[in-house]
């Protein structure tokens, strides 16, 4: 049984269009996390829920707007996709705040999105 | 703010040499440190942890001690595989310093050569 799915594994969309990438986790974690990793493998973080309500907001424009319609989803809409939204994109899921915690983080198997 | 410094790769080795992939960190508190390995087309997993000076991770023939003298936490393994190839990510924890989320150094590249 797969723990954290994302769906879909790859995204390919013309600039301005408008796309979801939607995550799901069957660990009955708490916490869910979105991640954009760069073509340098840098990981940054965007947005975390703990029990479907927005902890962490990183600096991300407002077009990213994430949903949790409950604890084990956790869904990102991007709105007018620009080039350099191109990247993977990584749901994650952890029984507590990773940050305020020694939980293990449990990553999905990442999103390519390509914008041309 | 607390922070992660992992050594730049890309590191080329051959297969059955000596790992080390260096991991320093700033922290207010005191931390929890983490080492994730991201293998080709994956999501990242928890290779192995500590949660106190002096307390040793390991998992899969990889160590990593955590030093609180030198804030660090390097990556060891004594002969590596070809199967080890993969982006291995040093992170922290830090309750203490009220941030609530995981802090990831930039990663390291490793490939083994046959």
């Amino acid at each position: 049984d797969t723990a954290v799915s994302q769906t879909p594994k790859y995204l390919v969309t013309q600039m301005g269009n408008d796309k979801s990438i939607k995550c799901e986790q069957n660990l009955g974690h708490d916490t869910m996390y979105w991640y954009k990793q760069d073509s340098k493998k840098f990981l940054k973080i965007m947005f975390s829920y703990n029990n479907k309500e927005l902890i962490i907001n990183e600096t991300v424009p407002n077009r990213f707007s994430p949903k949790s319609p409950d604890k084990a989803h956790l869904n990102l809409h991007i709105n007018s996709l620009e080039l350099g939204d191109s990247a993977v994109y990584f749901c994650a899921s952890s029984p507590r705040l990773a940050g305020l915690s020694t939980d293990t983080q449990y990553f999905g198997p990442g999103t390519r999105l390509t914008v041309l | 703010g607390d922070s992660v410094t992992q050594m730049e790769g890309p590191v080329t080795l051959s297969e059955e040499a000596f790992l080390t992939i260096n991991c320093t960190y700033t922290a207010t508190g005191y931390p929890s440190l983490f080492w994730y390995v991201q293998y080709p087309g994956e999501g990242l997993q928890l290779l192995l942890k500590a949660t106190k000076a002096d307390d040793k991770g390991s998992n899969k023939g990889f160590e990593a001690t955590y030093r609180k003298e030198t804030t660090s936490f390097h990556l060891e393994k004594g002969s590596v595989q070809v199967s080890d190839s993969a982006v291995y990510f040093c992170a922290l924890s830090d309750p203490q310093g009220g941030s609530e989320k995981l802090v990831f150094g930039k990663g390291t590249k490793l490939t083994v050569n046959p």
